[in-house]
């Protein structure tokens, strides 16, 4: 069974559009995230959250949300879509917020037109 | 804030051994992680260390200096698949969120 799981792997749209990433953990831990992974291969923390608080990166534009109807999904709304926006989206989690290892989901490349 | 700084490439020969340094200055610290991550696909977790000193894994080994803000990630016997992305994080203190490098891209060549 796959730990991190996340759909879809290919997101292809126009600009302005709205979009969201679903993303499921089956690990039983407390803690999720969202990076942002751009062309160069910097990969950036967005968000990470847990059942008790939303920490979120200073820079992530307010059109990213992310949203968590449970423990154990954590998914990403982002409106208005921009060419900047493109980029490889990793979901992860942690037992705990710190100094946990993270799992990493596959990806989801997202490519703005 | 955070800087992390780590090469951004690497060749080295199968067989033989090689180092990927990181250096850090962050406004707090917990420990340090490294990833390794494969082309097109997810980072997956290598080490993580807390105290200074080194803690070896199997071909793997990651040792850190918290007064020189210092890290390194050393591998044996290097094998063709070892060809990934290496990535330096920082868990710093009171953030509860990691800072990434940018990552080293190592590539072994017969």
């Amino acid at each position: 069974d796959t730990a991190v799981s996340q759909t879809p792997k290919y997101l292809v749209t126009q600009m302005g559009n709205d979009k969201s990433i679903k993303c499921e953990q089956n690990l039983g831990h407390d803690t999720m995230y969202w990076y942002k992974q751009d062309s160069k291969k910097f990969l950036k923390i967005m968000f990470s959250y847990n059942n008790k608080e939303l920490i979120i990166n200073e820079t992530v534009p307010n059109r990213f949300s992310p949203k968590s109807p449970d423990k154990a999904h954590l998914n990403l709304h982002i409106n208005s879509l921009e060419l900047g926006d493109s980029a490889v989206y990793f979901c992860a989690s942690s037992q705990d917020l710190g100094e946990n290892e993270q799992f990493f989901g596959p990806g989801t490349r997202l490519t703005v037109l | 804030g955070q800087n992390i700084d780590q090469p951004t490439e690497m060749t080295a020969t199968e067989g033989a051994i090689v180092q990927i340094n990181c250096t850090y200055q962050t406004s707090g610290f917990n420990g340090l992680f490294w990833y390794q991550q494969h082309a097109g696909e997810a980072p997956t977790f290598l080490s993580y260390n807390v105290l200074d000193g080194l803690e070896e894994k199997g071909r793997f080994s990651s040792f850190l200096s918290r007064s020189k803000g210092y890290s390194y990630l050393l591998l044996k016997e290097l094998q063709m698949k070892d060809s990934a992305s290496y990535l330096c994080a920082v868990d710093g203190a009171g953030s509860y969120q990691l800072t990434f490098g940018k990552g080293t891209k190592l590539s072994v060549i017969p």
